[in-house]
């Protein structure tokens, strides 16, 4: 099993800031993954954050709205940046007990931050 | 249509009945079936796996995969107060992909 450790676990901003999210993981992992949850809908894969190489992102979302930092094996950061009301969710970073997706490959969860933007 | 489907909720269940939870995915090519609870206001927790057809059963929870169907169920028997929380299906394409939940509430 992983520990993650994510801050802050919420955080109200106001329109047009940006916020950075930050995970941190117990175990050295490859690959480190950003998830977005608005209310009643499903956990949307942001990007994944590989260490040494720039960040994969899903369709729909860009580096200049969510730059992601991946500095070591550890460690990442999410920045939500130029916020609207739009950005409130939940965000949540995520590892996987295997480096190569097999079948029984459990996914890890950080606590998570709400953001509320004003 | 959404790649993976569930019924939003809630699921209404006195306490000790089973409550049985339904999802169907629309890649026939995934392997990996999931399934998380997530307690509101924390992280999903993974409860189960499934990658062969048929039943597979871990203490109350049972998960059932038929992917002739593409249709992936997760049954609570004996449901508690404590069961009470969304359930997220989750499957591997070539990446992990989410349904909405299902919320589930047992009542006493």
């Amino acid at each position: 099993s992983a520990v993650i450790s994510q801050k802050p676990s919420r955080d109200i901003c106001q329109r047009g800031t940006s916020l950075t999210i930050q995970c941190q993981v117990d175990s050295q992992v490859t690959m480190m993954f950003w998830y977005r949850q608005q209310p009643g809908q499903s956990l949307t894969l942001i990007a994944t954050a590989n260490q040494g190489s720039e960040a994969t992102y899903e369709s729909g979302f860009v580096i200049d709205k969510f730059p992601i930092s991946r500095p070591n094996l550890t460690f990442s950061t999410l920045t939500v940046s130029n916020m609207s009301p739009e950005d409130s969710s939940i965000y949540l970073c995520s590892v996987e007990s295997s480096q190569r997706r097999e079948m029984n490959t459990e996914a890890f969860f950080g606590q998570g931050t709400r953001l509320t933007v004003v | 249509q959404k790649e993976v489907e569930q019924n939003s909720g809630p699921l209404s269940v006195p306490e000790g009945a089973i409550a049985s939870l339904n999802c169907t995915y629309s890649d026939r090519g995934s392997q990996s079936f999931f399934w998380y609870r997530q307690y509101s206001g924390k992280s999903p927790e993974l409860i189960m796996f499934i990658y062969s057809n048929g039943d597979k059963e871990d203490g109350r929870f049972t998960a059932q995969l038929n992917k002739a169907s593409q249709y992936v169920s997760l049954l609570i028997r004996d449901s508690q107060p404590s069961d009470s929380a969304t359930y997220l299906c989750a499957v591997v394409s070539n990446k992990l992909i989410f349904g909405a939940g299902t919320r589930l509430a047992v009542h006493p």
